[in-house]
């Protein structure tokens, strides 16, 4: 199992361009997650999924759109990039909401 | 509304105990997460408390008191490779699904 992967490990993007941050799991998850994490502070929910076809917004969700087509896939889009997303970027997904989330290894996004 | 507060940083000595602790105000609980992070890297999963009492995992413990919205991790024998974020994360009940929110994490430095 490669558990949850991600990509691209970094990107720099200038102000107003668009890009899909991907990630996929094996682990047949039904749920998945999207966090941003700025400097020294906690992780904060942009999106989430209970299963293919079902998205939701979490606490953070403007400037971000996602959708899930399969269960293992999962990705994040930014329309018009602005410098306030310049953040680490992780999916997660877990089994089942009593179960602990596991984390890819993160996407590091500047917005210049 | 939804808060979770944990201290910034704590210093420990290497082989000593620690404790860091949580408090959380949710308008409905339904189980509190604790996940390492160290620098540069995903979070991973620790522990899992839903119901009052100690979780014992090694030299990892975590306790929960649901009364008093209060939680703690105690780290035991500390070692050098324990220096790393600690996150603190609540899930809501009637959350379906399973959002997650995290305190902004407390950064433990372990001292030879």
């Amino acid at each position: 199992n490669a558990g949850v992967t991600q990509t691209p490990k970094f990107r720099i993007l200038k102000i107003g361009q668009s890009m899909t941050l991907q990630c996929a799991q094996d682990m047949n998850h039904n749920y998945m997650y999207w966090y941003r994490q700025d400097p020294g502070m906690g992780l904060k929910l942009i999106y989430y999924s209970v299963g293919a076809g079902i998205t939701d917004k979490g606490e953070v969700p403007n400037g971000y759109n996602v959708s899930r087509s399969t269960t293992e896939d999962f990705p994040l889009r930014l329309e018009l990039a602005a410098p306030s997303q310049t953040s680490v970027y992780f999916c997660a997904s877990s089994y089942s909401i009593r179960e602990e989330q596991y984390f890819g290894p993160g996407t590091r996004l500047t917005v210049t | 509304g939804q808060n979770i507060d944990q201290p910034t940083e704590m210093t420990a000595t290497e082989g000593a105990i620690v404790q860091i602790n949580c408090t959380y105000q949710t308008s409905g609980f339904n189980g509190l997460f604790w996940y390492q992070q160290h620098a540069g890297e995903a979070p991973t999963f620790l522990s899992y408390n839903v119901l009052d009492g100690l979780e014992e995992k090694g030299r990892f413990s975590s306790f929960l008191s649901r009364s008093k919205g209060y939680s703690y991790l105690l780290l035991k024998e500390l070692q050098m490779k324990d220096s790393a974020s600690y996150l603190c994360a609540v899930r809501d009940r009637g959350n379906q699904g399973g959002k997650l929110i995290f305190g902004q994490g407390t950064e433990l430095s372990v001292k030879p």
